[in-house]
């Protein structure tokens, strides 16, 4: 079974200033999606990137960009300007492309960001 | 339009009650997910219902857990003699097959469960 791991429990950040939120995943298959996801307060689940394992150029929306390693098996989020309302808890997720359709998920981080 | 909807959005049981969970998902979405997490965790899968096939089972924890699910409309997550290691926050997510072919799932604001 694939695992995904979250080193940091808690990260803060000051706002307008840059945050990576570190993952790792441990996978035999060389075909797979990434996620992260944000979880506010309110539990919503909202995906905020993904990556396709084939692609090599790292995915970016707006202010969150990742920095994907294959080989070294590393899918870290770098949040840059960041606000407010980037306070959540982030949780990294994989998906097998070929075997089942369930998203294994990280233990998580909260971002804490100040003013 | 309206994403997934769950309900209800809280529920307190006493130990040994049984409890039903339910999930409206996103209309037009043929796949419909189960997830626990648990306090200070990341989520668990649970079950997966696709269309009319049968369902993927695989993550449900004991035979108290069940779930149906009438064609590509609303979902039910069934606990029968609730212990208090199910307290949780349930979540269910939908999603239709994108250009890609993968899955991207959405999901619902969740259940929690406090089991007494």
């Amino acid at each position: 079974a694939q695992t995904v791991t979250q080193s940091q429990p808690e990260m803060s950040v000051q706002e307008a200033e840059t945050v990576t939120l570190s993952c790792t995943y441990d996978t035999s298959e060389s075909d797979y999606y990434l996620f992260w996801y944000k979880q506010p307060p309110s539990r919503q689940m909202i995906l905020v990137i993904r990556q396709e394992a084939y692609k090599q150029q790292n995915a970016t929306e707006n202010r969150f960009s990742v920095n994907f390693q294959k080989a070294a098996k590393s899918f870290s989020l770098k949040i840059s300007d960041s606000q407010l309302g980037d306070a959540a808890m982030y949780f990294c997720a994989y998906r097998s492309a070929n075997s089942g359709y369930a998203l294994n998920f990280g233990k998580g981080t909260s971002l804490l960001v100040t003013p | 339009g309206a994403g997934v909807s769950q309900s209800p959005s809280n529920k307190v049981t006493e130990k040994g009650k049984d409890v039903e969970l339910r999930c409206d998902p996103i209309s037009g979405h043929t796949a419909l997910y189960w997830y626990r997490q648990r306090l200070g965790q990341g989520l668990e899968f649970l079950i997966y219902f696709q269309g009319n096939s049968a369902p993927d089972k695989s993550g449900l924890p004991s035979d108290r857990f069940s779930a149906e699910r009438t064609g590509e409309s609303v979902s039910t997550l069934t606990i029968q003699r609730t212990q208090q290691e199910d307290s949780a926050v349930y979540l269910c997510a939908s999603s239709r097959r994108t250009g890609t072919g993968d899955y991207e799932q959405y999901f619902g604001p969740g259940t929690r469960l406090t089991v007494t």
